[in-house]
């Protein structure tokens, strides 16, 4: 069975910091996918990063950056000088094979809040 | 406009009422899914579509029945809503030819209360 645990769940940061989100999953499948989305205040759900499970390269993009490390199953997102408009959940998932399709577990998420 | 659209975003009802609850997409993806949230739990697969013809449960169906009436719309529905529907319901899609076939992408939700 597959697990994605967001140990973190809620985290208030003040405009400016740096602050990780932490993501552990778990899973027997030698090939799966891990995802972060953002979910605002109002209520969609915004695709961030996709990473498969052979690729370990961190990954930048503007401020937002994730570190994937197979080792300790984990796929941790970082934003760096955070902003108000990064208050939001923040769901990590992971994809694996199952059946002809892939099954999505999501963690339960990580309620952000930028304080100005 | 939203590559994946639901309606209606929002809608109160009262227990034993038949629902409605539409997605369409402009996205020309083949596979359409229906989930919930409910805080605390995240997200939560009802049912899963691949293609007009081949419908399959996800993990939480019961109380829940679909529609694929073309490749853009899947319907769900709730046949008689009962008060722990009341829930954040979300459609996705993906798509099976591309090289990120496992990447979902959602639309809005809708967020359904039933008294």
């Amino acid at each position: 069975a597959q697990k994605v645990t967001q140990a973190q769940t809620e985290i208030s940061v003040v405009e400016k910091e740096d602050v990780t989100l932490d993501c552990v999953y778990e899973t027997r499948d030698t090939t799966y996918y891990l995802f972060w989305y953002k979910q605002p205040p109002s209520g969609e759900l915004v695709f961030l990063i996709r990473r498969n499970s052979f690729d370990e390269q961190n990954e930048i993009s503007g401020r937002y950056s994730w570190n994937f490390q197979k080792s300790t199953s984990s796929f941790n997102f970082t934003i760096t000088a955070s902003q108000v408009v990064d208050s939001a959940v923040y769901f990590c998932a992971l994809s694996v094979p199952s059946g002809g399709y892939q099954k999505v577990t999501f963690g339960i998420g990580t309620k952000l809040q930028v304080i100005p | 406009d939203a590559d994946v659209t639901q309606t209606p975003r929002n809608r109160i009802t009262k227990t034993g009422k038949r629902i409605m609850l539409e997605c369409s997409q402009t996205k020309g993806h083949d596979r359409m899914y229906w989930y919930r949230q409910d805080p605390g739990l995240g997200l939560r697969l009802i049912y899963y579509s691949f293609d007009v013809k081949d419908i399959n449960k996800g993990e939480i169906s019961d109380g829940y029945s679909v529609s694929r009436q073309a490749q853009a719309k899947f319907s769900l529905s709730l046949e008689s809503a009962i008060p722990n529907q009341t829930a954040l319901y979300f459609c996705a899609t993906s798509d099976r030819t591309s090289p990120k076939a496992d990447t979902q992408y959602f639309g809005p939700g809708t967020r359904l209360t039933v008294l």
